[in-house]
């Protein structure tokens, strides 16, 4: 079946520690998007993708990277610049024609 | 700045009841808007895609868009206590469908 992983689904951070987010999706989609959501609160774009080896920063991009080298992975590292990274963490794909996004599971990122 | 708007709620109907949930957006370029159901802890599943103004029915779902008052609602008919869920209204500005603008949800209470 098609559609997007995530993994892990929860996840611990240690205070100034690294940690990388992955998404893979069969979909055959070009776009890939990043998204943080916080308790309560709407979704914010952290970055997107709309083709390989090239992405562009969201609305909160400060404190993340990501990579796009394969059509099918866009994997997101929070880094010890955020400063405030617990949250749930979605990843979405899209291809063109305006009919929405498709989104993976989920992770939910907290800091210990 | 593109901003989509939504009451947070709650929002409590009684089961069976029609449920009204409204959005309102900024920018009056915008191409098609999208209505996603999320539940605790999961992620956003699209239930409804608009494009054009007037009515579009799914089932028990109604969408509507008004673009020249940049107003776009959803409609739950016969609520049931599974409808309970945040919804997400999104809107997409550009021409290629891979770009959204999430708003904050309103959460969706059905009491039986």
């Amino acid at each position: 079946d098609g559609g997007i992983t995530q993994s892990p689904k929860y996840l611990f951070r240690k205070e100034g520690q690294n940690v990388t987010l992955s998404c893979e999706q069969n979909l055959n989609h070009d776009a890939m998007y990043w998204y943080r959501q916080d308790p309560g609160q709407g979704l914010r774009l952290i970055y997107y993708s709309q083709i390989v080896n090239d992405f562009q920063k969201g609305d909160i991009a400060e404190g993340y990277s990501v990579s796009r080298e394969k059509k099918e992975s866009f994997p997101l590292t929070v880094t010890s610049a955020q400063k405030n990274p617990t949250a749930f963490y979605l990843c979405a794909s899209s291809r063109q024609g305006a009919r929405g996004y498709t989104f993976g599971s989920g992770t939910r990122l907290t800091v210990v | 700045q593109k901003e989509v708007e939504q009451n947070s709620g709650p929002l409590s109907v009684p089961e069976g009841a029609i449920a009204s949930l409204n959005c309102t957006y900024s920018d009056r370029g915008s191409q098609s808007f999208f209505w996603y159901r999320q539940y605790s802890g999961k992620s956003p599943e699209l239930i409804m895609s608009i494009y054009s103004n007037g009515d579009k029915e799914d089932g028990r779902f109604t969408a509507q868009l008004n673009k020249a008052s940049q107003y776009v609602s959803l409609l739950i008919r016969d609520s049931q206590p599974s409808d309970s869920a945040t919804y997400l209204c999104a809107v997409n500005w550009d021409n290629y469908g891979q770009n959204f603008v999430f708003g904050p949800g309103t959460r969706l209470s059905v009491l039986p």
